[in-house]
């Protein structure tokens, strides 16, 4: 089956521990994105990346990396220094920065 | 720059009537517009997408949207809703990277 897989769906981490969420795609899309999710306030990007070892910041990348060794791999981490890390993360890839994006399940972090 | 503007943030029907949630958008060429879906914690999954073909887009579930150049609209309509309509929906225009509205909840009434 193609498409976006997200891993995991839950995931609790103590406060001021760094955490990786994984995002992996096989529909041979050259972009990907990471967005943020909180109740009220839509979504807001993170990162972005148009292609292979290349990505920019997006509107909110203050305390967070992320990396793009693989065509099909995007992962992102939750450092210490993200002040209010409690989120929904969506994953997406597409075709090219311009077309439309196919989204994963989603992350839930909670951090105690 | 581009922008999106969802006209409301909460739209409440009964089942069975229309449905009409409204986009706006900004654009210094041609754009491309979509409409995305998002139940309760899960994804989003495409509604449907405008790309510069006919104006008048069908989607998924009975949902279509027309694009109107003149008032800069992208409103996603349906004829008769049903309770599993019930979601947030998104407008999306591309502009370097995919800029999204802020949402619009709707609800559907039994």
């Amino acid at each position: 089956d193609g498409g976006i897989t997200q891993s995991p769906k839950y995931l609790f981490r103590k406060e001021g521990q760094n955490v990786t969420l994984s995002c992996e795609q096989n529909l041979n899309h050259d972009a990907m994105y990471w967005y943020r999710q909180d109740p009220g306030q839509g979504l807001r990007l993170i990162y972005y990346s148009q292609i292979v070892n290349d990505f920019q910041k997006g509107d909110i990348a203050e305390g967070y990396s992320v990396s793009r060794e693989k065509k099909e791999s995007f992962p992102l981490t939750v450092t210490s220094a993200q002040k209010n890390p409690t989120a929904f993360y969506l994953c997406a890839s597409s075709y090219t920065i311009n077309t439309e994006a196919f989204f994963g399940q989603g992350t839930r972090l909670t951090v105690v | 720059a581009q922008s999106v503007t969802q006209l409301d943030s909460h739209v409440s029907v009964s089942e069975g009537t229309p449905v009409l949630l409204r986009c706006n958008y900004s654009s210094s060429y041609s754009p491309s517009l979509f409409w995305y879906v998002q139940h309760p914690n899960k994804g989003l999954q495409l509604l449907l997408k405008y790309t510069s073909a006919a104006t008048l887009v069908k989607g998924i579930n009975g949902f279509e949207a027309e694009f109107k150049k003149s008032e800069t609209s992208f409103h996603l309509t349906k004829p008769s809703a049903h309770m599993s309509d019930a979601a947030e929906y998104f407008c999306v225009v591309t502009g370097g990277k995919l800029i999204f509205g802020q949402g619009t909840e709707l609800s559907v009434k039994p």
